[in-house]
């Protein structure tokens, strides 16, 4: 079956390091799509990985294991404007996603 | 600039009423999708459409229609027959499949 879970909630301090897991139980996932989603608004592109190891993008970075099923979005220098909820994607490049929950992050001061 | 766009942001409607969220893209993506999210859970997909006079049932498609007329449009009419319609309605598109999603800004439709 295809299943993504990733924690609930979480909670850092401005200016820290926070990683967020995801792991997914599925065959045929080839790749991980990370979205941000402020309350009542769209989600918004954050990464994309499709091989195995870590893309970074400025203070976003982001791991992809498939052997293991396993993602992380790793937020460096938090901001209070990174407080959102942070969606994991799977795709087996059909028209076809599978979002885990969202991981609600509240950054505080 | 492009984008997608859904309309209205807020949309309130009687039980037993059918309503239809508009959703265009300016993208000239080929892909586009209906997700309801509820809170404490993911999106779930509604319909999905590859290609202009097509479209396919997602995971949650009983008591919602859809039509892909013309490739910028996809509105999604909410029926009476769902159960239980009160939710955040998301469109997005992509260029085909597998790839990034685009968003659109979503509706919040309250069903009284």
């Amino acid at each position: 079956g295809q299943n993504i879970d990733q924690p609930t909630e979480m909670t850092a301090t401005e200016g820290a390091i926070v990683q967020i897991n995801c792991t997914y139980q599925t065959s045929g996932f080839n790749g991980l799509f990370w979205y941000q989603q402020h309350a009542g608004e769209a989600p918004t592109f954050l990464s994309y990985n499709v091989l195995d190891g870590l893309e970074e993008k400025g203070r976003f970075s982001s791991f992809l294991s498939r052997s293991k099923g396993y993602s992380y979005l790793l937020l460096k220098e938090l901001q209070m404007k990174d407080s959102a909820s942070y969606l994991c994607a799977g795709t087996s490049g059909t028209y076809k996603y599978i979002f885990g929950t969202g991981t609600r992050l509240k950054v505080l001061a | 600039d492009g984008g997608i766009t859904q309309s209205p942001k807020y949309l309130f409607r009687k039980e037993g009423q059918n309503v239809t969220l508009s959703c265009e893209q300016n993208l000239n993506h080929d892909a586009m999708y209906w997700y309801r999210q509820d809170p404490g859970q993911g999106l779930r997909l509604i319909y999905y459409s590859q290609i202009v006079n097509d479209f396919q049932k997602g995971d949650i498609a009983e008591g919602y229609s859809v039509s892909r007329e013309k490739k910028e449009s996809f509105p999604l009419t909410v029926t009476s027959a769902q159960k239980n319609p009160t939710a955040f309605y998301l469109c997005a598109s992509s260029i085909g499949s597998g790839g990034e999603q685009f968003f659109g800004p979503g509706t919040r439709l309250t069903v009284l």
